[in-house]
Parts: structure tokens; sequence; C-alpha cells
């Protein structure tokens, strides 16, 4: 079964407009945390906000927004006031696993199929 | 700045081949990851590693391996490479995770990927 799931393959929104895209996911640990990326043309993987799953309180960078539905089991990324810039494929990620030693822990990080944002002018 | 080196950028290899995919990383990350990029599938998880000598399988698993010799270098071995493992591939990094409870977060560093062909 998809432990991350987005399930809007393209969209599109004009510049300077607000955009949601989607994430729903699937864990059974108590501890997990969810990220999303982005990957303009060029292929690299730009890290944008980050959301734990015992944060009381929605993830906000900038003009990114995570509004985090814990019940739901959602965390759908907002970008407010949309810049040509923002065009690029985003992904959703989950961290999930056990915390082993004082050290820290291993966890495994699994990613959704991507979402491609479009900007129009 | 962190940084995640991936030994090649392009990379063309003939079936049956022997593959060795590097990655390096200078930030002293405990945990490392595998992943291959196709389009309409996301990224997929190959094999992690979180310490030395250490490395646990993915969801793809199937056709890799992976050694993980000293801490900052995690490589992805293709014992018999075949045109179906002909993708883009991922490294990453990221350190452990604090405990429960604790502030903060551990986002994963991203080399520039290597697009293998294989014919």
């Amino acid at each position: 079964a998809q432990k991350i799931t987005q399930t809007q393959p393209g969209m599109f929104v004009q510049e300077k407009e607000a955009v949601t895209l989607d994430c729903t996911y699937d864990t059974s640990d108590p501890s997990y945390g969810l990220f999303w990326y982005k990957q303009p043309s060029s292929g690299e993987m730009i890290f944008l906000i980050y959301q734990g799953s015992y944060d009381q309180q929605n993830a906000t960078e900038g003009r990114y927004s995570l509004n985090f539905q814990k019940a739901r089991k959602s965390a759908n990324l907002v970008i407010s006031a949309s810049q040509l810039g923002d065009s690029a494929m985003y992904f959703c990620a989950m961290r999930e696993g056990a915390h082993r030693n004082s050290g820290g822990s291993n966890y495994k990080l699994t990613f959704g199929k991507g979402t491609l944002l479009t900007v129009n002018p | 700045d962190v940084k995640v080196t991936q030994s090649s950028r392009y990379l063309v290899k003939r079936t049956g081949e022997k593959v060795f995919l590097e990655c390096v990383q200078d930030m002293d990350h405990e945990n490392m990851f595998w992943y291959r990029q196709d389009p309409g599938l996301g990224l997929r998880l190959i094999y992690f590693s979180y310490d030395v000598k250490m490395k646990e399988k993915g969801d793809i698993p199937e056709g890799y391996s992976v050694s993980r010799e000293k801490k900052e270098r995690f490589s992805l071995i293709l014992e018999s490479a075949s045109t179906n493992q002909t993708s883009m591939y991922l490294c990453a990094s990221s350190k452990a995770t604090p405990k429960p409870g604790a502030a903060g977060y551990t986002e994963a560093f991203f080399g520039q990927g290597t697009r293998l062909t294989v014919v």
C-alpha cells in the first residue's frame, strides 16, 4: 500500500494566487515527520517545510504553510502568492522509524509520486 | 554548506555489467539513502543505512546491493545491470532524528543525481 499519496499529478495556478497541494499518508508509528520538497527542472531537491507528528501548530516558512490534519492523516502544502519560479515538481515525504539509542535513530524516508505545479503569468 | 556528492552525473553501461554508484557526504550524517526516480513514480527508496556497515532494504531492493564501510560514503551496486534499471538515481543524507519530544528536525540533503542508462 502507498505510504504517501499525492492525488494531483498536475496543478495549474495563476501568478499571485494561492494553491494547495494535497498529501495524505499512512503510518502506525506515533512518532513521524512530514516533509515537502521542491524539484525544479534543474533536478535539485530543495527542502521547503517540515511538520512533526507531535507539533501542536501548523508549520509555516515564508510563503509556504502546511495544513496538518492529524486525524485525517493529511499534510497539504499551501503556497501563497504564487510566483513563476514556483513552477516545479513538489514531493511530499514521510519519516518514520524507531528511536534506538541516545545518539538518535535510523529512519525510513519515503516519498510520494509528486505533483507538477505550473504557475501561469 | 552541506554537500552530498555523487560520483557521476551521467553513466552509460552495458547489460550484465556490474555498476557502482558512489555517494559521499561531508557533514558527518548518520543516515544515508539511495532512491531511484522515474516519471510518474516519484522517488522510490532502494536501500538506506543508519550507521557504518548497517543497511536496511527500502521498497525496491531487488537487483541492488549497498555498501557502507565509512560513515561518509554509501555505495549502490547493481550486480548485473539490466535495461529496466535505466533511471535517475538520487543519494541523500541526514543527521539522526531528535528523540520524541525534543525540538528540531533533520531534513535530508540530496546529491545532484546520476542518470544511468543501461544499453
